[in-house]
């Protein structure tokens, strides 16, 4: 248990649906990031939110459209999206880099597996 | 970004210590070298981070030369609980983690 939770942790949903990822976590961070591993690759990181503003966006398509309401939440809203995104996404969140020497331990939720049929 | 090259597989027996060598070569001098532990079905977790020389903590040790082109993550007499993915990450003071596909670790009985 590492205080970040993702829900659903399992989704099924078709191309012309509309669902979100939920990431909560209540360890006191104000960076917040969206991960995803696709089939056999490794881990790329999506988004990264600081102190509820984004911050970074690894050339992500649209239809990919992540949402922190506060710094404790975080969504990843989906819609339209392809059978190539059937992936483990994974939510982390660290304390923002501040007037720290080092990055910042990162703590990852157990993912959601999406599935787009 | 500085790349990392780490064995894609290693095996060890119970109570043995096993030594997980990553080269990063480009390293750069504000980089930091921080592993990574990765079970199946869960998201990575924490392991050590340094700059230079040795780390040490209650689960591992970190050894950087004073090149800094390599680094060895050193698990002391891993139990079978040990098996596990483990990412070596070369990050400059910030946020932006670039994984690799790590090395799997598999301890054997």
């Amino acid at each position: 248990e590492t205080g970040v939770t993702q829900t659903p942790r399992h989704l099924v949903m078709g191309m012309t649906n509309k669902k979100s990822l939920k990431c909560e976590q209540h360890l006191g961070h104000n960076a917040m990031y969206w991960y995803k591993q696709s089939a056999k690759k490794p881990l790329e990181l999506m988004f990264v939110y600081n102190f509820k503003e984004q911050t970074e966006n690894n050339s992500v398509p649209s239809r990919f459209s992540p949402e922190c309401p506060n710094s404790s939440h975080l969504f990843l809203h989906l819609h339209t999206l392809q059978p190539e995104d059937s992936a483990l996404y994974l939510c982390a969140s660290s304390q923002p880099p501040q007037n720290r020497v080092g990055p910042n331990e990162q703590f990852f939720g157990p993912g959601t597996r999406l599935t787009v049929l | 970004l500085a790349k990392t090259t780490q064995p894609i597989s290693m095996d060890s027996y119970e109570g043995q210590e096993v030594n997980i060598t990553c080269s990063h070569n480009n390293i750069a001098t504000n980089d930091y070298i921080t592993w990574y532990q990765r079970f199946p079905s869960q998201g990575p977790r924490f392991i050590i981070q340094g700059y230079k020389t040795k780390v040490t903590n209650e689960v591992a040790s970190l050894f950087i030369p004073a090149d800094r082109k390599s680094s060895t993550l050193s698990l002391p007499r891993v139990s079978l609980s040990d098996t596990a993915v483990y990412y070596c990450l070369v990050v400059t003071y910030g946020q932006n983690f670039v994984f690799g596909p790590g090395t799997r670790l598999s301890v054997l009985p």
